[in-house]
């Protein structure tokens, strides 16, 4: 069966330092891959998505950024963030098309 | 593009009350509609989806849909609440291609009283 693996599940950061937050996933290969960010009265936001390997579409611009190095993995990083990077971000999986979406359990960001 | 509104941010309601979560969405294509729910500090997990044919979707948890397209919505509805249904819910919607991700509401928490 396939499983998605995100972590680390909370990370508190100071301002102005890197992020990076991992999510792999199991048992399936070629998926879709997307990470989105729950901030408190904005829903989910979109902020990238990769049909491939080195494939990367942003959706929102800002200070973050996404890779691919591997085909189940996906990297989301920043060289510095900001207060209004804090929020829940979720990575998630989809093969064959968006209606067989799965998230993973969340990271939990808060910058300081 | 797609989009979708989630008129109501938040619904209270008595246990095993009936309730109705709104969301409208907006397209120039045909689309997909999905709900979801999040349960405090997890991901989410899918509810029901209309794709196509029938336009009322029965989900898991006794939560049903009705897509309807002269008013571009897709209500969200359970006949009788429990306790346990106290969560965070998310309408979603794509175009049919099945190229392009999902694009969801705001989400609207229901908070079911005892």
């Amino acid at each position: 069966s396939q499983t998605i693996h995100q972590w680390p599940a909370t990370l508190v950061q100071p301002v102005g330092s890197p992020l990076s937050l991992e999510c792999t996933v199991e048992g399936t290969s070629n998926p879709n891959l997307y990470w989105y960010r729950q901030a408190a009265g904005r829903g989910l936001q979109l902020l990238f998505y990769s049909v491939g390997i080195g494939q990367i579409s942003s959706e929102v611009p800002q200070n973050l950024s996404a890779s691919r190095p591997q085909d189940r993995q996906f990297i989301l990083s920043s060289k510095k963030l900001l207060l209004s990077d804090s929020g829940f971000y979720l990575c998630a999986w989809s093969v064959g098309g968006p209606e067989k979406l799965f998230f993973g359990s969340g990271t939990q960001l808060s910058v300081l | 593009a797609q989009s979708v509104t989630q008129l109501d941010s938040q619904v209270p309601v008595f246990e095993e009350a009936p309730v109705e979560l709104r969301c409208n969405y907006s397209s120039s294509v045909s689309v997909y509609l999905f709900w979801y729910v999040q349960y405090p500090n997890q991901g989410l997990q899918l509810l029901l989806k209309y794709l196509s044919g029938s336009t009322l979707v029965k989900g898991i948890n006794g939560f049903e849909a009705e897509f309807n397209k002269s008013q571009t919505s897709f209500h969200l509805r359970k006949p009788s609440v429990h306790i346990s249904d106290t969560a965070e819910y998310f309408c979603a919607v794509s175009d049919n291609s099945g190229n392009t991700p999902l694009v969801f509401g705001k989400g609207t928490r229901l908070s079911v009283i005892a």
